[in-house]
């Protein structure tokens, strides 16, 4: 098993460009989430997901919308990137019963200049 | 809203000495897990170990185990005959009922000769 896969792993974009990161899980887990990491802030949640076709904000949504037309796969946009969104941004994926522990993707480190 | 509060940002370990990380937390929930993640240079999110809050006897997996305080909302990690290998940074997080992990701010551990 794969687990949970991000594409791409490292990206640089200019201010005001737009891009998609894409998370596949093939655990058939029915939540998945999307992180971001920053020096000293610990990892926030950025939007989340509990279902295929549903989608809900974390605590630091603005500037990103997601998407989860498949249950597999969860898939994160930024429509006009700016310097502020670079990061490390992380997918993570569980079932929906507490706790049976969350599985993380590798990371895709994203740098806007 | 759950908070987690890592108050040590640096902590330092000499190999094959005993070292404790700090975390505390706020909640209203009574059901609730508690976690230790660890993430080496390579950025990928291990999990060390984990607590559920309804068991009073503390979580242990090898040379690491827990102190759960759940009046106190304290949940400290205790590396045991520390290797050069458990130099990481370390992230305490906390999942509810709304099955999301809210992580702090990490501690960086370093392991010295």
């Amino acid at each position: 098993n794969a687990g949970v896969t991000q594409t791409p792993k490292f990206r640089v974009l200019k201010t005001g460009q737009s891009m998609t990161l894409l998370c596949a899980q093939d655990m058939n887990h029915e939540y998945m989430y999307w992180y971001r990491q920053d020096p000293g802030m610990g990892l926030r949640l950025i939007h989340y997901s509990v279902g295929e076709g549903t989608t809900a904000k974390g605590e630091v949504p603005d500037g990103y919308n997601v998407s989860r037309l498949k249950k597999q796969n969860f898939l994160l946009g930024l429509e006009s990137a700016a310097p502020s969104q670079t990061s490390v941004y992380f997918c993570a994926s569980s079932f929906y019963s507490l706790p049976s522990g969350y599985t993380f993707g590798s990371g895709t480190r994203l740098t806007v200049v | 809203a759950q908070t987690v509060t890592q108050s040590q940002p640096e902590m330092s370990v000499q190999e094959a000495e005993t070292v404790t990380l700090s975390c505390t937390y706020d909640t209203s929930e009574s059901d609730y897990y508690l976690f230790w993640y660890k993430q080496p240079p390579s950025r990928q999110m291990i999990l060390v170990i984990r607590q559920e809050a309804y068991k009073q006897q503390n979580a242990t997996e090898n040379r690491f185990s827990v102190n759960f305080q759940k009046a106190a909302k304290s949940f400290s990690l205790k590396i045991s005959d520390s290797q050069l290998g458990d130099a990481a940074m370390y992230f305490c997080a906390y999942t509810g009922t709304a099955s999301k992990l809210t992580f702090g701010t990490g501690t960086r551990l370093q392991v010295t000769l």
